[in-house]
């Protein structure tokens, strides 16, 4: 069985500030998928992030960043300097292997609130 | 040009109905899926289709039923509407093959409201 923990329900903060989502994951495939997801107030989901089980680099993408740590099954995800356009909930996911196939479990998602 | 597209955007009818929900893609992909999302914005899988062939069920009603008449298209039928069945419904389609392999990408969403 596969989970995925954020335990961060709501965070705001003030425009310009640095914010971490937390991901936390449980899985015992030793290959899978990690994923991040912004749902903004408009209710789209918008794909951001993938990255497989073998490939720990951290990847920077503007004011994204995250970081994969195996060692503490952990993916999270920092917003450098944010800004309101930032205001949605993120979810974090993973792809495992289920049956044969993949299958996606998604994280209960963070809602962050960027303040002007 | 929209990648994965469901109609319709908006659905309110009365407890009882039957309805069908749309989705087509045009990435080529190989997998569909169709996921709920609640009014806690929890999301989860319902089905997954390959080439047509359905892969995962998740603990669903029979009420829902999915259907795959190719690989570019999967439909979300449902009977007898309840009121819990309100919820966001998404579709979205991954690779199984290629750079993104395994990366889910999402259509607009159906918002259901039983009355």
């Amino acid at each position: 069985a596969q989970k995925v923990t954020q335990a961060q329900t709501e965070i705001s903060v003030v425009e310009k500030e640095d914010v971490t989502l937390d991901c936390v994951y449980e899985t015992r495939d030793t290959t899978y998928y990690l994923f991040w997801y912004k749902q903004p107030p408009s209710g789209e989901l918008v794909f951001l992030i993938r990255r497989n089980s073998f490939d720990e680099q951290n990847e920077i993408s503007g004011r994204y960043s995250w970081n994969f740590q195996k060692s503490t099954s952990s993916f999270n995800f920092t917003i450098t300097a944010s800004q309101v356009v930032d205001s949605a909930v993120y979810f974090c996911a993973l792809s495992g292997n289920s049956g044969g196939y993949q299958k996606v479990t998604f994280g209960t998602g963070t809602k962050l609130q960027v303040i002007p | 040009d929209t990648a994965v597209s469901q109609t319709p955007k908006y659905l309110v009818t009365q407890m009882g109905n039957d309805k069908s929900i749309k989705c087509e893609q045009n990435l080529g992909h190989d997998t569909m899926y169709w996921y709920k999302q609640d009014s806690k914005k929890f999301l989860k899988i319902m089905f997954s289709y390959n080439n047509k062939e359905l892969i995962i069920n998740e603990t669903v009603p029979n009420r829902f039923s999915p259907k795959s008449p190719d690989k570019a298209h999967l439909n979300l039928h449902i009977n007898s509407l309840e009121l819990g069945d309100s919820a966001v419904y998404f579709c979205a389609s991954s690779p199984l093959r290629g750079g993104d392999i395994e990366t889910q990408y999402f259509g607009p969403g159906t918002r259901l409201l039983v009355l």
